[in-house]
């Protein structure tokens, strides 16, 4: 199975803050990778698919990159509704696996 | 408008067995694999299982092999999920998903039906 281990596991910053999480998978998944963000007591919501392409509807600060084994998140600046947990996830190859999740909240 | 509503789950004795449900609308269904994820009481996402478009192909996550049976009726734009010997550590919240296979993400996402193991 293909682990995805994510870095922070949490993440204290402010509104405004530029914010970056790394996403690293334990073998090459090509650019197979997504990031969703959820909310408390809520489903999560598709951000970028295909490792860099952002999901209709999704606000332009928010971007990724990376293929291989590497890939990040970045939100350019930090607004209050994004604090939440973020999670990458390979649909790479069976069984799908998700990352453990950053917690981001308020400094 | 892509819409999704689970149903079914519950409170259910280990050893016992639950059927979710996924009413699907908004899109055309049969077009699309469906999936379910799982999110065990503050924990992370887990992927549970995948049914292909046409209801055929199907892949489980190993902690749910040979319990857990999907299924799908494209007549009815709905997705089931049979959970059989339930375990403690089955309890979570059941989220359905579109997509899963072709190495596309979950798009859309339902808002979750609660799973609840115990004696």
């Amino acid at each position: 199975d293909i682990q995805l281990t994510q870095s922070p596991s949490f993440l204290s910053a402010s509104v405004g803050d530029r914010v970056t999480i790394t996403c690293r998978a334990s073998q090459d998944i090509s650019s197979y990778l997504a990031w969703y963000q959820q909310k408390p007591g809520k489903a999560p919501t598709l951000l970028i698919y295909g490792a860099s392409t952002l999901q209709s509807g999704v606000p332009s600060g928010f971007s990724g990159s990376g293929s291989g084994t590497e890939f990040t998140l970045t939100i350019s600046s930090l607004q209050p509704e994004d604090f939440a947990t973020y999670y990458c996830q390979h649909v790479n190859s069976f069984p799908l696996t998700f990352g453990q999740g950053t917690k981001v909240e308020i400094k | 408008e892509v819409q999704l509503v689970e149903s079914g789950g519950g409170l259910v004795q280990p050893g016992g067995s639950l059927r979710l449900s996924c009413a699907a609308s908004g899109f055309t269904f049969s077009d699309y694999a469906m999936s379910w994820v799982r999110q065990a009481p503050g924990k992370g996402l887990e992927w549970v299982s995948v049914i292909g478009g046409g209801g055929i192909e199907t892949q489980y996550a190993g902690s749910v092999k040979g319990r857990f049976t999907i299924s799908r009726d494209n007549s009815k734009n709905t997705v089931h999920l049979q959970l059989n010997s339930l375990r403690a550590e089955d309890t979570a919240v059941y989220y359905c998903a579109k997509g899963g296979d072709s190495h596309l993400p979950f798009d859309y996402w339902g808002q979750g039906t609660v799973v609840t193991v115990s004696s």
